[in-house]
């Protein structure tokens, strides 16, 4: 049974450019949440999707967007990248009723110079 | 205040201790708690759940929720240097889709 997978594992931007993150839910799982985690911090939520939609969003600016496909695979995209914007980026997943347990994926590194 | 509060450590303790790892926090609507191990470049693993307040007992681990103090614990017996690792807490408001609020994470070094 496969976990959570993310693409890609580590990434190099730049100031101003546009990232694409990927992730696939654990199997069976229908709600994908994505979590930001800087250096020596925990994880803070992002936002989260069900049904192809997004259902709640934590504090993060509109640069942050993202989207859920009918396979409930998910994208997160950052436009404008700043230098505050380096992080792990976790994808975590769930059942939408019935369960407040998250799976996690080993996250993308995401550097921005 | 933050709503989670968690000693960030460095935590280093020698084979075979016990530890003892704690949170507080501050919304009391708060009834889901749970303990995420987190190795160096890899994603939260969940490690235990606790629904309102109680104990918890799974093998070598112990979770503890006091929400009269508003206070969680993780205790670890008989530590192994694979238990060297970030821990952190987490909680939620509400069931199934309520996002989780984390804990800073300690750094437990468990020396062999």
């Amino acid at each position: 049974d496969a976990g959570v997978t993310q693409s890609p594992t580590h990434l190099i931007k730049t100031r101003g450019q546009q990232v694409t993150l990927r992730c696939s839910p654990k199997s069976g799982h229908d709600t994908v949440s994505w979590y930001q985690q800087a250096l020596g911090q925990g994880p803070q939520f992002i936002f989260q999707y069900y049904e192809e939609e997004e259902r709640q969003r934590g504090n993060f600016p509109d640069r942050f967007s993202g989207h859920q496909f009918p396979n409930y695979s998910s994208e997160l995209n950052v436009n404008a990248l700043l230098l505050g914007d380096s992080a792990l980026y976790l994808c975590a997943s769930s059942f939408w009723e019935g369960s407040e347990k998250l799976f996690f994926g080993s996250g993308t590194q995401l550097s921005v110079l | 205040q933050k709503e989670v509060e968690q000693d960030p450590g460095p935590l280093s303790v020698p084979e075979g201790a016990i530890v003892s790892l704690n949170c507080t926090y501050s919304n009391s609507a708060f009834q889901y708690f749970m303990w995420y191990r987190q190795y160096s470049r890899k994603g939260p693993e969940l490690l235990m759940y606790t629904y309102s307040s109680g104990n918890k007992e799974d093998g070598r681990f112990t979770a503890q929720v006091d929400k009269s103090s508003k206070y969680i614990s993780l205790f670890i017996r008989d530590s192994q240097p694979s238990d060297s690792a970030t821990y952190l807490c987490a909680m939620s408001a509400g069931s199934g889709n309520t996002p989780l609020v984390f804990g800073k994470g300690t750094r437990l070094s468990v020396i062999a």
